[in-house]
């Protein structure tokens, strides 16, 4: 148990419509990472926040948003969904926001969009 | 910019059988390199990592040596077991740690059979 936690853990929807997915980060963690890992691309990052700013962006489509509340907990918000989105989507979190720290990664959600 | 290039499987491997999963990096300066290991229906979680030229990472009978003349990485393991079973990723941090996230490779499957 890495001590990342993210609901839910399956979800199916239609295309157009729009789902959120939460993140909780390791007890101390003050940065959290969303990662996507599809098939064909393998395993892109997202966007990064740490202590409730963003910090570093990656391929993130402009239909998708995150933050980060000041329990440190996150949300990946993703809206307009295209049968392309369906992937498994991971949050990880570290210590600190340089990258020689390990990151914990949770157990991830998998989005089927229909 | 900063990539990594791993040796893309599936690899089958009968157990007790010598395991080598070849990674390549490209980066700027020296930055940390990761292994991370992401058995079925889990999350990612670190494997080994070596932060300086000539360190050689070991956990759980794994090791990979990092070779700043051939800028390789490469996981090892003499003797491998069915519960090694997984998929395995080559990683290194954004602009040399600068950023925080993570660049992962392809990933590369492998099976170990009984």
């Amino acid at each position: 148990d890495s001590g990342v936690t993210q609901t839910p853990k399956h979800l199916i929807t239609a295309t157009g419509q729009r789902v959120t997915l939460r993140c909780s980060p390791r007890s101390g963690d003050l940065s959290v990472y969303w990662y996507q890992q599809s098939l064909d691309q393998g395993l892109q990052f997202l966007i990064q926040y740490y202590n409730g700013e963003e910090r570093a962006k990656g391929n993130i489509l402009e239909r998708f948003s995150a933050q980060q509340f000041p329990d440190l907990h996150s949300e990946l918000n993703l809206s307009s969904l295209e049968l392309g989105d369906s992937a498994l989507y991971f949050c990880a979190s570290s210590a600190t926001t340089s990258g020689r720290d390990e990151q914990f990664f949770g157990p991830g959600t998998r989005l089927t969009v229909l | 910019g900063d990539s990594v290039t791993q040796m893309e499987g599936p690899v089958t491997l009968s157990e007790e059988a010598c395991l080598t999963i070849n990674c390549t990096y490209t980066a700027t300066g020296y930055p940390s390199l990761f292994w991370y290991v992401q058995y079925p229906g889990e999350g990612l979680q670190l494997l080994l990592k070596a932060t300086k030229a000539d360190d050689k990472g070991s956990n759980k009978g794994f090791e990979a040596t990092y070779r700043k003349e051939t800028t390789s990485f490469h996981l090892e393991k003499g003797s491998v077991q069915v519960s090694d079973s997984a998929v395995y990723f080559c990683a290194l941090p954004n602009y040399g740690g600068s950023q925080g996230n993570l660049i992962f490779g392809k990933g590369t499957k492998l099976s170990v059979k009984p």
